[in-house]
C-alpha cells in the first residue's frame, strides 16, 4: 500500500465546473499537507499549504485536511481551461522533512 | 517570495559525459534541498537529501557515484551526473525546504544521445 493514495484520472470537466481532488494517506506521523499544480514539462508549483484538520481558502481553491480519516481534498470553484494539469497532493513528515506524493490527478477544463 | 531556480533548463549531451545542473534559492536560504527525478506522467521520485555542509543522503537504488550533489552554501545545490547514458535521459526538479514545505525549481530536461 503506498502512503499517499491519488485517483490518477484523468478528469475532464466543463468550464466553470467545481473540480474535487482527493488524496487519503495511511501514516499517522505527517504533519503538513500540501497541493501542487504541475503543468506540462514544469516544475510543480506550491497551491495550498495546510497542517491542521479543517478548510483553507485561498481564492478559487480551497484545501481540506480530515486527519481523523486520513483524508485531504482541494476543491476548485468556478474552473477555468488555465487550471488544465496536473495536481499532487504531498503530504510530509517533520521527522525526515521529505514530502510523500500522491500519484497526481491529470484535470482538463474544456472551454 | 520563495523563487528556486535551475540551469540549464534544457541539455542535450552525448554519452558518456557529464553533466551539471544548478538549483539556487533566490529568495530565501535553505539549508536542505532535494533532488528529484520525473519520467513521462509518473509523480516525482526523491533522488537524495542535500544538506548545506554536509554530505547527501541518497534514496535506496540511487547510486550516490552516479549523482554527484554538492550542496555548497545556503542557496545553491548542484547535481552532476557523471558518464551519463541515454537512461538517465530524464526531467530533475530541485526543491528547497522553507519551514515546513519544499518549492520547486522549473525543472532540467536531459537527453543523453
Amino acid at each position: 500500500q503506498k502512503e499517499v493514495e491519488q485517483d490518477p484520472g484523468p478528469l475532464s470537466v466543463p468550464e466553470g465546473a467545481i473540480v474535487s481532488l482527493n488524496c487519503t494517506y495511511s501514516n499517522s506521523a505527517f504533519q503538513y499537507f500540501m497541493w501542487y499544480r504541475q503543468y506540462s514539462r514544469k516544475g510543480p508549483e506550491l497551491l495550498m499549504y495546510t497542517y491542521s484538520s479543517g478548510n483553507k481558502e485561498d481564492g478559487r481553491f480551497t484545501a481540506q485536511v480530515d486527519k481523523s480519516s486520513k483524508y485531504i481534498s482541494l476543491f476548485i470553484r468556478d474552473s477555468q481551461p488555465s487550471d488544465s494539469a496536473t495536481y499532487l497532493c504531498a503530504c510530509l513528515s517533520s521527522n525526515t522533512g521529505k514530502l510523500i506524493f500522491g500519484q497526481g490527478t491529470t484535470l482538463q477544463v474544456k472551454p | 517570495g520563495a523563487v528556486v531556480s535551475q540551469h540549464p533548463s534544457r541539455v542535450i549531451c552525448k554519452s558518456g559525459t557529464s553533466v551539471k545542473i544548478e538549483c539556487r534559492s533566490l529568495d530565501f536560504q535553505a539549508t536542505t534541498m532535494f533532488w528529484y527525478r520525473q519520467f513521462p506522467k509518473k509523480s516525482l521520485m526523491l533522488m537524495a537529501t542535500s544538506n548545506e555542509g554536509s554530505k547527501a543522503t541518497y534514496e535506496q537504488g540511487v547510486e550516490k557515484d552516479k549523482f554527484l550533489i554538492n550542496h555548497a552554501s545556503l542557496t545553491l545545490s548542484t547535481l552532476t551526473v557523471t558518464s551519463a547514458h541515454p537512461e538517465d535521459s530524464s526531467f530533475y526538479i530541485c526543491s528547497a525546504r522553507r519551514t515546513d514545505t519544499q518549492y520547486f525549481g522549473p525543472g532540467t530536461r536531459l537527453t543523453v544521445l
